[in-house]
């Protein structure tokens, strides 16, 4: 049973769109709500990450929403380039790390 | 500046086999941890780590034994390999008990065939 759920699995998004990945959770005592960016063969870095006192966090063209009351939390990579073409993992942490499923995004020129 | 480093980057081995998966940081991280990253699954807790000394089991930690003898090193011994270990092996350590950021290695591709 998955105590993060992230979607979409993959998608597809033309240079200068908009990438939005999309995750669940339950557990309400998760405190902290990190994103992971993976390149091919390559492991996971921290790309942004938000506390659930925060409703947005903007870092270049990155942006976190965080929606408590639902208790979703959503990515949103504005501006899309090929650079940005990776997979992306949310989770959460209760003292350790929970991971989404991840969401292979592929920016076509 | 080296971070995680992980080895071997790839492995075959047979069903019954036993090895070992070498991790080792050189960021005076106290904390450590292993993950299995399946498709669809995301990242997976196998086994973690507070310190030399000290260590826990995580989300999925059949199959596989660890031990913290010093700071910098975290092996990952799988004892009886199982074509279900087939995945991709990731090692991370953080500077705090609070995973505020996580470091990966590059991986161990793992293959039981």
């Amino acid at each position: 049973q998955q105590q993060v759920k992230q979607s979409p699995q993959s998608l597809i998004v033309q240079k200068g769109g908009i990438s939005i990945i999309n995750c669940a959770y339950e557990n309400t005592a998760f405190d902290y709500f990190p994103w992971y960016q993976q390149f091919p063969g390559k492991g996971p870095a921290l790309l942004i990450a938000i506390r659930p006192d925060v409703s947005e966090k903007k870092e270049g063209r990155f942006t976190i929403s965080f929606n408590k009351s639902a208790k979703q939390f959503s990515l949103h990579i504005m501006d899309s380039q090929p650079g940005d073409s990776a997979t992306y993992f949310c989770a959460a942490r209760r003292y350790k790390l929970t991971f989404g499923g991840g969401t292979r995004v592929l920016v076509k020129p | 500046n080296a971070g995680v480093t992980q080895t071997p980057k790839f492995q075959v081995l047979k069903t019954g086999q036993s090895m070992t998966l070498q991790c080792a940081q050189d960021m005076n991280h106290e904390y450590m941890s292993w993950y299995r990253q399946d498709p669809g699954m995301g990242l997976r807790l196998i086994h973690y780590s507070v310190g030399a000394g000290i260590t826990d089991q995580g989300e999925v930690p059949n199959g596989y034994n660890v031990s913290r003898s010093t700071t910098e090193d975290f092996p990952l011994r799988l004892l009886s390999a199982a074509p279900s270990q087939t995945s991709v092996y990731f090692c991370a350590s953080s500077y705090s008990g609070e995973w505020a950021e996580a470091f990966f290695g590059q991986g161990t591709r793992l293959t039981v065939v």
